[in-house]
């Protein structure tokens, strides 16, 4: 199985930072590199598929990059609304495994 | 609107046997595969199963293979995760999700609010 790997685990940052996570693949998964964000007692919400294509109705402070093993998200300006958890996932292969998560936490 | 709406969850004993299913709508449901993921309380996200669009198909990680089997009925656009052998270490969350086919790989693109499963004596 692909092992993903994110870190930070957490991180605290204040409204209108720019933050970087990083999530790495224990093998290639070209761009097959999926990102989601949960909020606390709620599903998982499709924020970047393909390494860095943003699906309808994402805004466009979020971006991402990356292939092969090793991808970052971006935020370029927090707002409070982006204080979450954020997982990677690769689409690579079956089992489609995801990182531990990122927690974001305001500062 | 695309809505998944699981039900089933609650208690079971170690060693008992619970079905799930997920109940679609806003979408043509036997067009996509669908997915099963679970999160323990506190922890991360887990993806369990999915299946292709006629149920031909069936793909499991291997920390439930042979326990849980997913299924779907197209005609009643449901999806089923059956879940037997459990353990304490099967409780969490368990969602059902859209799979898409996104830069040719399949995506979940929307999720179900979840449910809760609970594994206890």
């Amino acid at each position: 199985d692909i092992q993903m790997t994110q870190s930070p685990s957490s991180l605290s940052a204040s409204v209108g930072d720019r933050v970087t996570i990083a999530c790495r693949a224990s093998q290639s998964i070209s761009s097959y590199l999926n990102w989601y964000q949960q909020k606390p007692g709620k599903a998982p919400k499709l924020l970047l598929y393909a390494a860095s294509s943003l699906p309808s109705g994402v805004p466009s402070r979020f971006s991402g990059s990356g292939s092969g093993t090793d991808f970052t998200l971006t935020i370029s300006s927090l707002q409070p609304e982006d204080f979450a958890t954020y997982y990677c996932q690769q689409s690579h292969s079956t089992p489609r495994t995801f990182g531990q998560g990122t927690k974001l936490e305001i500062k | 609107e695309v809505q998944l709406v699981e039900a089933g969850g609650g208690l079971v004993q170690p060693g008992g046997s619970l079905r799930l299913s997920c109940a679609a709508s806003g979408f043509t449901f036997s067009s996509y595969w669908m997915s099963w993921v679970r999160q323990a309380p506190g922890k991360g996200l887990e993806w369990l199963a999915n299946v292709n669009r006629d149920g031909s198909a069936k793909y499991y990680v291997d920390s439930v293979k042979g326990r849980f089997t997913i299924s779907r009925d197209n005609a009643k656009n449901s999806l089923y995760l059956q879940m037997t052998s459990l353990r304490a270490e099967d409780t969490a969350v368990y969602y059902c999700a859209r799979d898409e086919t996104l830069y040719g790989s399949r995506t979940a693109d929307y999720w179900g609010q979840g449910t809760l499963v609970t594994v206890s004596s």
